[in-house]
């Protein structure tokens, strides 16, 4: 099992860009989440699923869009990068839904938006 | 919704010393306390976790003490060593471990 992916693992943008933040895994995961971590702040969520086609915001969504389609992926997307959006993104995901957990996180995708 | 705060956000220890790291929560709802270890440009990692229906939990030099009606937890490494310097992540969620909401991290040096 390759666990929790993430691409890519570094990301340079202007201000004003789209993109997309991949995520996938192979562990059948129904719950996964995204984090944007800054120093001093730790791990804030932004958004998670709970199964394909089911998305809920988090702690800071503004700025942030997802979409669940199949179990295995859990794309974040960038519609407009702004500065304050430069930040580590981790991917995580957990078992069944209903049960507690252990949250596998991935390798994180560090972005720069200049 | 939740709030997790968690203290000190800095912690130097001799080696074979405790640390103790703790954090308050906001939302009674909240039954399921992880924490997370997560060492230099390193992924973060689940060391230990609780359910609101314990009140201590322990696995070799870690425990985590749990504290519902004043809403506090708290993790307790003994005999520390070097490698475990990192920095720890507390965390609270509802059921299911749904919206797990984080701390904002301590950062523990152990001094050889």
């Amino acid at each position: 099992n390759a666990g929790v992916t993430q691409t890519p693992k570094f990301q340079v943008l202007k201000t004003g860009q789209s993109m997309t933040l991949q995520c996938a895994q192979d562990m059948n995961h129904e719950y996964m989440s995204w984090y944007r971590q800054d120093p001093g702040m730790g791990l804030r969520l932004i958004h998670y699923s709970v199964g394909a086609g089911i998305t809920d915001q988090g702690e800071v969504p503004n700025g942030y869009n997802v979409s669940r389609s199949t179990t295995e992926d859990f794309p974040l997307r960038l519609l407009s990068a702004a500065p304050s959006q430069t930040s580590v993104y981790f991917c995580a995901s957990s078992g069944l839904a209903g049960r507690y957990n252990e949250q596998f996180f991935g390798p994180g995708t560090r972005l720069t938006v200049l | 919704g939740e709030n997790v705060e968690q203290h000190p956000s800095t912690l130097s220890v001799q080696e074979g010393d405790s640390a103790v790291i703790k954090c308050t929560y906001s939302d009674s709802a909240s039954n399921y306390f992880p924490w997370y270890k997560q060492e230099l440009g390193k992924r973060p990692q689940l060391i230990i976790d609780i359910r609101s229906n314990v009140g201590e939990k322990k696995d070799q030099r870690i425990a985590v003490t749990l504290n519902k009606t004043a809403k506090h937890f708290s993790l307790h490494i003994t005999e520390t060593q070097p490698e475990d310097s990192a920095v720890y992540f507390c965390a609270a969620s509802g059921t299911g471990g749904f919206k797990t909401i984080f701390g904002a991290g301590t950062r523990l040096f152990v001094k050889a």
